[in-house]
This record gives C-alpha cells, structure tokens and sequence, in this order.
C-alpha cells in the first residue's frame, strides 16, 4: 500500500484549461510538497505546505488536514507546463506518490 | 551560486564493480539527501544526512553506502554494482530535515549491465 496516492496518473488538457491534480496520504505530516519534473528529468519544488492554501503565479496549491488531501491546481493552462507533477509527504521521512504526467496541448 | 550539483551525469558499469557518485551543494544548507528513481516506483529515499557529521537510512538503503564529507558534499558509493542498482539517482538538499523546500541536483542515470 503506498502512502502516498496521486490521480489522475496521465492528463491531457488543451491550453487555457483549468487543472486540477489530487493527492491522498495516509500517514501523519509535518508537511506536503509538490514537485515539478519537466521532461530532461530536473526536479523543482513547486510548493510546500502545512495547512491551507498557496499561490505562485497561475498555481495554487491547497491541504486538507482533516481529510488528508491535497489539490494542486493550474489556471489558464499553457504548453510549457506540460511535466510530471509529483506529490510528497514528509513525517519522520519523505513518502512520494508516483506522479501526475501532464500534457497540455496548444 | 550552483544550488545542488551531481557527477557524474551518466555511467554504465558492469555488474560487481564500484563506483561514488558525488553532491555538493552551496547553499549552507545541513541537510542532505540520496534518492533513486525508477519507471513507476517514484522518488525512493536511500539515505540521508540530518547535519554534518550524520547519515541514516531511508527507505531503500541496502548495497549502498554514503558519506558526509563536510557540510557541502554528500556521496554515495555502491560497493558491487548489481543489475537492480539501474536508475536516475538524485542528490537533494534542504536547510532542515525533511520539513523544508528540498533542492535537487541534475540526476545520475546510471545503468548496471
């Protein structure tokens, strides 16, 4: 059983669309991050968060305590978003869900 | 500044030899950490490092080893390469434990035949 669960696994989107990616966790947090990894490989963190919501730009990131969700979510989508989004919780060490792969169409 | 950098950036091995792969990072942060990453698994933990002067097993730490050098640098040794140990490996680095913005390195794609 993974701690950890991302869905969906693959989307597809056209641009200018609204995103919406969702993680569940099962274990206690100290925190929730959310990675980005464009295709090439690198990883950049994107988010991290203990409660309520964030902001950068044209994402946003929220966290449910109580349910144990987290959303990450991408207004006007745009072709260079296209990556694989990675969901993280971090107790007493980092649990990773598998990743959300991307893609946005022009 | 540099952030996290790795080396080498790819490597093929045979199965039983050995090899380091080395990080340093420049942002005066005290911790450090190995992950591997395979098709389908996700980021696994193979070890960390909390301070200088510490390391401690994470999640898959079996035929590797590592070492904190000092504050900046963090390698990690496979002793006897086997077929398994085939992956991206990444190097990351954070002010404190596991409760703050990470910073990863470019990634080893390393292939074991």
């Amino acid at each position: 059983k993974n701690e950890v669960e991302q869905s969906p696994q693959n989307l597809t989107a056209q641009e200018g669309e609204f995103i919406t990616i969702n993680c569940s966790y099962s274990v206690g947090i100290s925190a929730l991050h959310w990675l980005q990894q464009h295709p090439g490989g690198g990883i950049v963190s994107l988010f991290m968060l203990s409660s309520g919501k964030k902001k950068h730009g044209r994402l946003i990131a929220t966290i449910n305590i109580q349910e144990k969700h987290s959303s990450l979510h991408i207004t006007a989508s745009h072709p260079r978003d296209s990556a694989v989004y990675i969901c993280a919780a971090t107790g007493n060490q980092f649990y990773f869900g598998t990743g959300t792969s991307l893609t946005v169409i022009p | 500044n540099a952030g996290v950098t790795q080396t080498p950036k790819f490597q093929v091995l045979k199965t039983g030899q050995s090899m380091t792969l080395q990080c340093a990072q420049d942002m005066n942060h005290n911790s450090m950490y190995w992950y591997r990453q395979d098709p389908g698994m996700g980021l696994r933990l193979i070890y960390y490092s909390a301070s200088e002067g510490t390391t401690d097993k994470g999640e898959v730490p079996n035929g590797y080893n590592v070492s904190r050098l000092n504050k900046r640098e963090f390698s990690l040794r496979l002793e006897s390469a086997a077929p398994s140990q085939t992956s991206v490996y990444f190097c990351a680095s954070s002010f404190r434990q596991f409760t703050d913005t990470q910073y990863f390195g470019p990634g080893t794609r390393l292939t074991v035949l």
